[in-house]
């Protein structure tokens, strides 16, 4: 089956500091990747996807992501964080001939101190 | 922008009873998900559903739990004899035509509170 690790539940960071977000998934076949962001308050938003191609994907706010396949990672990087970046980030994936459900990770909390 | 919504916020119900969430995906999307995260833990898939019948569904989606879309715009998660470890932010989910592994876009969710 299908899963994603994320590794740090909880990131603390100074405004301008940079960011990875490390995430890995366990899946040897074709997989589509994502990353999601709830901001405080807010629903799921889409921050950045990898379906194929250049393996390095902008989203928006600046996030970047690069999806290296020998090590089954897709980490999340900012270089230079904002306090209203604080939220929480959530990698995803979905592939094996699903309908499309994506497996989540359980999430990395970021606080940005001002 | 068109988002998707869900309805009510927060619902407070007792064991044993019946909870219907709402959810009114974006108006030309044709792939509806629920999904769920209990406290402090993970976002899980609980089912998917497309022209009208259930594609795909987790271990959780047991027969406790049903789905319906009505009337063209409402999709419906239904919890038949609520348990305590129901509590938990119910989120649904929908995306458009142009392929099953497209973003989702998520509704704000809902709160289920089983006491």
């Amino acid at each position: 089956a299908q899963s994603v690790s994320q590794h740090n539940h909880h990131v603390i960071l100074s405004e301008a500091a940079s960011l990875e977000l490390g995430c890995n998934y366990s899946y040897g076949g074709t997989v589509n990747l994502f990353w999601y962001v709830q901001y405080p308050g807010q629903h799921l938003q889409l921050l950045l996807k990898y379906f194929s191609g250049d393996p390095l994907v902008k989203g928006i706010k600046g996030f970047e992501a690069e999806f290296i396949k020998s090590k089954f990672s897709f980490n999340l990087r900012k270089p230079s964080v904002q306090w209203s970046d604080t939220a929480e980030y959530f990698c995803a994936v979905t592939g094996g001939g699903s309908q499309g459900n994506l497996i989540f990770g359980k999430g990395t909390k970021l606080s940005v101190k001002p | 922008e068109p988002e998707v919504t869900q309805t009510p916020s927060h619902q407070v119900t007792q064991m044993g009873q019946e909870v219907i969430l709402r959810c009114v995906p974006i108006s030309n999307h044709l792939y509806f998900y629920w999904y769920r995260q209990i406290l402090g833990q993970k976002v899980e898939f609980l089912v998917s559903f497309y022209n009208n019948e259930i594609s795909e569904k987790s271990e959780i989606f047991d027969d406790q739990f049903s789905v319906e879309r009505p009337d063209g715009s409402n999709f419906t998660l239904k919890i038949r004899s609520t348990k305590l470890e129901d509590s938990a932010m119910y989120f649904c989910a929908s995306h458009g035509p142009s392929g099953k592994h497209n973003e989702q876009f998520f509704g704000p969710g809902t709160r289920l509170t089983v006491l």
